[in-house]
């Protein structure tokens, strides 16, 4: 079985400029997260979706994050304008009606 | 609101020796708690879950407990070999019961041949 896939791995980018993550969760997974992870630090829940719709994104910030699953599948996490401090990990995860999540390798996000 | 602490941040071992982890969880209105093993560059690997009608639960060398009433729990490792060498998190359901989980900032473990 496949795992959650996230590209692209790495990315630098300069403050100001825009970036775009992209998720592919294990088929048939309807629940999808992304997470925040900044270096020594846990993860932090940005938004959840099932299948297309928003279930959580009380701690995403809505000024310059946005994110969408329109086919409910794929997802795709954007910033504009970064700013340094989204310097971090972008986790995606997903999981079956809500148990176990799987992970997926992150996206590292430098900005300069 | 929830809040999880890990103590140590950072530990540092010889090969061979028992270890644990520690997990503190400010509400212990929780129905399990996860350990979970991250190796740099890399994604999340789930190593146990408990779930809040247990008491322990183990995998191979690895031996987590839960004590919901002190809001503790432990990740026992033993027999520790440097492919042991990564940083374990320990997470707990969000109150809101979507499936959200809320990390402690984690314990990197070095173990040293």
């Amino acid at each position: 079985e496949a795992g959650v896939a996230q590209s692209p791995r790495y990315k630098i980018i300069e403050k100001r400029q825009s970036v775009a993550f992209w998720c592919n969760p294990i088929s048939g997974h309807a629940t999808l997260y992304w997470y925040q992870q900044i270096l020594g630090q846990g993860p932090k829940l940005l938004i959840q979706f099932q299948n297309n719709g928003v279930v959580d994104d009380s701690q995403l910030p809505k000024d310059r994050f946005s994110a969408e699953r329109l086919k409910g599948v794929d997802s795709t996490l954007k910033i504009q304008p970064a700013k340094l401090e989204d310097s971090a990990v972008y986790l995606c995860a997903s999981s079956l009606e809500g148990r176990v999540q799987y992970f997926g390798p992150g996206t590292r996000l430098t900005v300069t | 609101k929830q809040e999880v602490t890990q103590i140590p941040a950072a530990l540092s071992v010889p090969e061979g020796e028992n270890l644990v982890l520690n997990c503190s969880f400010t509400d212990s209105a929780i129905y399990n708690l996860q350990w979970f093993r991250q190796d740099p560059g890399k994604g999340l690997t789930s190593l146990l879950l408990i779930q809040s009608s247990q008491r322990e639960q183990t995998s191979g060398r690895l031996n987590a407990s839960l004590d919901k009433s002190s809001g503790r729990s432990t990740l026992y490792i033993a027999a520790s070999q440097p492919g042991d060498s990564a940083t374990y998190l320990c997470a707990v359901p969000g109150s809101s019961n979507t499936g959200k989980l809320i990390f402690g900032q984690g314990t990197t473990l070095q173990v040293k041949p």
